[in-house]
């Protein structure tokens, strides 16, 4: 069985300040990582992910995220935040070997970014 | 390129009842999946269709089913709703085949309040 915990529920940052946001995983198969943001009233939008290869992925909008396979983690982090980066953001792992591409969520970390 | 599109956007029901989601997949893809979204928590997998059958499911009591049209558009039902099933119901779609390796792709959730 796979899980993913998010360590914080809620992060508070002030503008331009950087960001971190956690996420562990628990998995007994090799997994695929995701993160997802959810902005208000809105459904799910992938931000970065990991297949393979290099363990630092990039967004275009600035976030990057690193895939630490001894500490299963894959923290989130964007060196200056905007407010436009307000919203939820989740982390996923999906089975490396599923044919269906089913994912695990964590349970979502709320980004406010204070002006 | 038209998206994930679900329907309807909103809706109210009380207990007892039945409800019918429907999602549209986004152009190209053959795979459909449900989630569910409790208030502050992350998706939770329900099921997922291809090629008209149920592939997959998730943690989920039968009063929840689905359907899947040859034209790819999907269905998702429960019946005897509960207090409990208030979420936010998610539409995701891809291609069947490419398994865990590309992202799903989400609709913007049909939001059902149950009172």
């Amino acid at each position: 069985a796979q899980s993913v915990t998010q360590l914080d529920s809620q992060v508070p940052v002030f503008e331009e300040a950087p960001v971190e946001l956690r996420c562990n995983y628990s998995s007994s198969v090799s997994v695929y990582l995701f993160w997802y943001v959810q902005y208000p009233n809105q459904g799910l939008q992938l931000l970065l992910k990991y297949l393979s290869g290099s363990t630092l992925v990039e967004s275009i909008n600035g976030f990057e995220a690193e895939f630490n396979k001894s500490q299963t983690s894959f923290h989130l982090r964007k060196p200056s935040v905007h407010i436009s980066d307000t919203a939820e953001y989740f982390c996923a792992v999906s089975d490396y070997s599923s044919n269906t591409g089913k994912l695990i969520f964590g349970q979502g970390t709320t980004l406010q970014v204070k002006p | 390129d038209a998206g994930v599109t679900q329907s309807p956007t909103h809706l109210i029901k009380t207990r007892g009842q039945q409800v019918t989601l429907r999602c549209s997949p986004k152009s190209g893809h053959d795979t459909v999946s449900w989630y569910q979204q409790a208030l502050g928590q992350g998706p939770q997998f329900i099921f997922q269709y291809y090629e008209e059958e149920e592939r997959q499911r998730g943690n989920f009591p039968d009063r929840f089913s689905g359907h899947q049209f040859p034209n790819y558009s999907s269905e998702l039902n429960v019946n005897a709703l509960l207090l409990g099933d208030s979420a936010l119901y998610l539409c995701a779609s891809s291609l069947w085949g490419q398994g865990s390796y590309q992202p799903q792709h989400f609709g913007d959730g049909t939001r059902l309040s149950i009172l």
